[in-house]
């Protein structure tokens, strides 16, 4: 079945400890994108990547790494989580850009106390 | 500067009536359009998508869209209502000049009353 797959489902964790959620597709996808989603602001893209050891920053990367060293993993990590990082977080994957459709994986409920 | 407005944070429609979600956006050049769909605890998906083509649009699930230049705006309409339309709607705009980015809406909330 063609998925998004995100690990783990819910994550509640303290401030400064070093996390790492991951993204991966199994559809061969060029381009993977994370995003967060907070009530009344809608999704806002955190980073891009358009392929293999291409990554870009979206529109709000601070405090967040990405990497992608093989084409159907994407993993987020938050290298010194601080309680405004607590969100709803989603990877995203389309085989060729934002302007074909994304797949989204099923989301990951992130708490930092 | 690019952005999206939806213009009801919830809309509240009866089963088997219209329902119209609204959107406008503001984008300096002729911009894709796209609407997504969010059921409850559930990852986003697409409903439709504008590309310069035809102005008016359809979806899945018997959703369509039209193409307003004019009035800047892409609102969202089912002729009817049905019990699994309850969900939220965003509203995403890729400006032309802008390389992968999307910008979506603050989201549109369906409550569909029996």
């Amino acid at each position: 079945e063609a998925q998004v797959t995100q690990n783990p489902r819910y994550l509640i964790t303290v401030t400064g400890k070093k996390l790492t959620v991951t993204c991966s597709q199994n559809m061969n996808h060029e381009y993977m994108s994370w995003y967060r989603q907070d009530p009344g602001l809608g999704l806002r893209q955190i980073y891009y990547s358009m392929n293999v050891e291409v990554t870009d920053k979206g529109d709000v990367p601070e405090g967040y790494k990405v990497s992608r060293k093989e084409k159907r993993n994407f993993p987020l990590i938050l290298e010194s989580p601080s309680p405004n990082q607590t969100s709803l977080y989603f990877c995203a994957s389309s085989p060729s850009g934002p302007y074909s459709p994304l797949h989204f994986g099923n989301g990951t409920r992130l708490t930092v106390t | 500067a690019q952005s999206v407005t939806q213009l009801d944070s919830h809309v509240s429609v009866s089963e088997g009536t219209p329902v119209l979600l609204r959107c406008n956006y503001s984008s300096s050049y002729s911009p894709s359009l796209f609407w997504y769909v969010q059921h409850p605890n559930k990852g986003l998906q697409l409903l439709l998508k504008y590309t310069s083509a035809a102005t008016l649009v359809k979806g899945i699930n018997g959703f369509e869209a039209e193409f307003k230049k004019s009035e800047t705006s892409f609102h969202l309409t089912k002729p009817s209502a049905h019990m699994s339309d309850a969900a939220e709607y965003f509203c995403v705009v890729s400006p032309r000049d802008s390389n992968y980015q999307l910008i979506w809406g603050a989201g549109t909330k369906l409550i569909i009353k029996p």
